[in-house]
């Protein structure tokens, strides 16, 4: 079955330490990757997707088919970076509709 | 423009009780979506719809579960009787017609359910 798995529940860091928050997925197809993320009281929303191989505030991802792999990396981390973090794949065979969910990662940068 | 906006923000009933959960999407999108999070848990999809119909309902973990879009815009997922394990935050995200590209889903508020 396809599976997200983001090992750390809670990566704490301080500001403008460099962030890498771990993803990965089982999946024997190609999927499509992406990243959401969820601020303080607000709701959740596209950070970014693989197939668009775009920095999103200062946040970049790169797909690593051998080592199934999408880890969300920022060289320079601001406090409003704090939030949940979720990586989440679509799958080929679903049209690329059902999207599955990592249990997420609640990333904290400290002044 | 308005996003997806979900009915109520919160619902506190009781074991064996029923809830009804809504869902508006954003105008336009075909593609709705129904998600839930367990505490502690991923975010697990439950079911899409494309217009009216049910595209996809492989998440829907059992028949107290009945999610329905009449006329293709808004949704209801009603839950009846609801148990224990139903609590949780349940989501309902919209997205355009996908054709050959694959396009965001936008996500509603959510809706906190807890069952007592």
């Amino acid at each position: 079955a396809q599976r997200v798995t983001q090992p750390e529940k809670l990566l704490s860091v301080f500001k403008g330490a460099p962030v890498e928050l771990k993803c990965n997925y089982s999946y024997s197809g190609s999927p499509e990757l992406f990243w959401y993320v969820q601020y303080s009281r607000q709701r959740l929303q596209l950070l970014l997707r693989h197939i668009s191989r775009e920095s999103i505030k200062g946040f970049t991802a790169d797909l690593n088919k051998g080592e199934t792999s999408f880890h969300l990396k920022k060289p320079f981390a601001q406090e409003e970076d704090s939030a949940m973090y979720y990586c989440a794949l679509s799958l080929r065979d679903t049209g690329f509709q059902k999207l599955v969910f990592g249990t997420g990662t609640r990333l904290l940068v400290s002044p | 423009e308005a996003g997806v906006t979900q009915f109520p923000s919160h619902s506190v009933i009781e074991k064996g009780q029923t809830v009804t959960l809504r869902c508006d999407p954003i105008s336009g999108h075909d593609n709705l979506y129904w998600y839930r999070r367990v505490m502690g848990k991923e975010i697990k999809f439950l079911l899409h719809f494309v217009k009216e119909s049910k595209q996809d309902e492989s998440g829907m973990p059992n028949n107290r579960f009945l999610a329905e879009r009449t006329g293709g815009t808004y949704s209801t997922l009603k839950v009846q009787p609801a148990e224990l394990e139903d609590s949780g935050v349940y989501f309902c995200a919209s997205s355009q017609d996908l054709g050959t590209r694959v396009y965001e889903q936008f996500f509603g508020p959510g809706t906190r359910l807890t069952v007592l």
